[in-house]
């Protein structure tokens, strides 16, 4: 079964700098990737989908994704109070019915 | 569009009761999700169902734990006699044809 880890556990950045969080995971058997975000006592909130190896953007977050290193790794650019939360990677094999395997997690506080 | 709505928010148990959670999912959406997430941890898939058919539940406590979805639209999970390790906040989440999973706010359930 699909072990996935991230770094770091928590993370605090000032208000404009970018943040960068890491996820890693035990095998190549995976096609999708995804990238949650969850607000205290909130669900989960998808932030941005990457299918292939390389770079994919949505508005100030960005996943870049390299199978072969079995990493994927998401960066917050300019990154606000509001973002301030824990932000989850998730991966699925598509033809398992895109079932999720989560990771541990990274808290990121961002100050004023 | 509504969105994956759960009930209650929260429950409190003493060991040994019983409780039920509710899930009602984005419509249309034809496959249902069921995580339990424990405290400072990534979800993990309980089980799921495509329609009114459960297609994975092997990681259910089957002794304790039941699912349903009779009509494939509304679903319930239900703990028979529940443990402190069941305290955890349980998330449902819903898919169409696309690959990405909509996730409620969860219930929070806290077992003394």
């Amino acid at each position: 079964q699909q072990k996935v880890q991230q770094s770091p556990e928590s993370l605090t950045v000032s208000e404009g700098a970018m943040a960068s969080l890491n996820c890693t995971f035990s095998d190549g058997t995976s096609d999708n990737f995804r990238w949650y975000r969850q607000h205290s006592g909130k669900g989960l909130e998808v932030l941005v989908s990457i299918f292939s190896d390389g770079e994919k953007e949505e508005g100030r977050f960005t996943a870049h994704l390299n199978r072969a290193s079995l990493h994927v790794s998401l960066h917050i650019r300019e990154p606000q109070p509001s973002d301030s939360a824990v932000y989850l990677c998730a991966m699925s094999m598509g033809n398992m019915g895109y079932k999720l395997t989560f990771g541990t997690g990274t808290s990121l506080l961002v100050d004023p | 569009e509504a969105g994956v709505t759960q009930s209650p928010r929260y429950a409190v148990l003493q060991e040994g009761q019983a409780v039920s959670f509710w899930c009602d999912p984005i419509s249309g959406h034809d496959t249902l999700y069921w995580y339990q997430q424990p405290r400072d941890q990534g979800p993990q898939l309980l089980v799921y169902f495509r329609d009114e058919a459960v297609i994975d539940n092997s990681q259910l406590p089957s002794d304790r734990f039941s699912a349903v979805r009779p009509k494939g639209t509304n679903s319930t999970l239900k703990i028979q006699s529940a443990k402190q390790g069941d305290t955890a906040t349980y998330l449902c989440a819903s898919r169409d044809w696309s690959e990405t999973l909509y996730f409620g706010s969860g219930t929070r359930l806290t077992v003394l």
